[in-house]
């Protein structure tokens, strides 16, 4: 158990609202990531934090902010969310194990924007 | 082409069969390799890392070819509890302060009793 976890569970929020989900983990890790999946594309990487205030975009950034003020928490905001925003939001802490960066997941938020 | 590739199934199999499941990837500077087990609505759990040498854990081997940048996961005996999808999973780079890691589609096993 990684100790991560993600809040709220599961949304429905309406097009052209701003959405912040949050994940919260427990044991210091220094690394952070954001995930979306949908069928047929697997994971995809959002946004990922490297330290306290240090972020930098991944392969589908377009439309998310993050912000990481404490190393515990780890934001992710969808400033004005669309409908190709539905989708389930993993959060991600990694550790490293040897030579493998190991990524342990939380529990997923299920969004929905009608 | 996708960077990590794999048959998306379902494969549908008896208890007790052996089923073995392909990835390939495109990437080849890709350091670190791994298959993870995703169930339905949950999040993905790492299931065992891949060394160049294979390594087994219990009934399920894995298996790394670097010149062909292919990846496999066997598993013996399988079991109803098996049933779930199974990610395979690549870092494509070394030390880029990412740790990025990209994931294939997953493939989906169905173990029937």
């Amino acid at each position: 158990d990684a100790g991560i976890t993600q809040s709220p569970r599961h949304k429905v929020t309406e097009t052209g609202t701003p959405v912040t989900l949050r994940c919260h983990q427990t044991e210091n890790h220094r690394y952070m990531y954001w995930y979306r999946q949908d069928p047929g594309h697997g994971l995809r990487l959002i946004h990922y934090s490297y330290g306290v205030k240090d972020t930098d975009k991944g392969e589908v950034s377009d439309g998310y902010s993050v912000s990481r003020s404490k190393t515990e928490d780890f934001l992710l905001t969808l400033e004005s969310a669309t409908s190709s925003q539905t989708s389930v939001y993993f959060c991600a802490i990694s550790e490293v194990a040897g030579n493998n960066y190991e990524q342990y997941f939380g529990p997923g938020t299920r969004l929905t924007v009608t | 082409r996708k960077e990590v590739e794999q048959d998306p199934g379902p494969f549908n199999v008896p208890e007790g069969a052996t089923v073995a499941f392909n990835c390939t990837y495109s990437n080849s500077a890709s350091q670190s390799f791994f298959w993870y087990r995703q169930d339905c609505r949950k999040e993905p759990k790492l299931l065992m890392s891949v060394y160049s040498s294979g390594n087994e854990d219990g009934r399920f081997t894995a298996q790394l070819n670097r010149a062909s940048q292919y990846i496999s996961l066997l598993i013996r005996d399988s079991k109803l509890s098996d049933s779930a999808t199974y990610l395979c999973v690549v870092n494509p780079v070394v030390d880029t302060g990412r740790r990025a890691l990209t994931f294939g589609s997953g493939t989906r096993l169905q173990v029937q009793p």
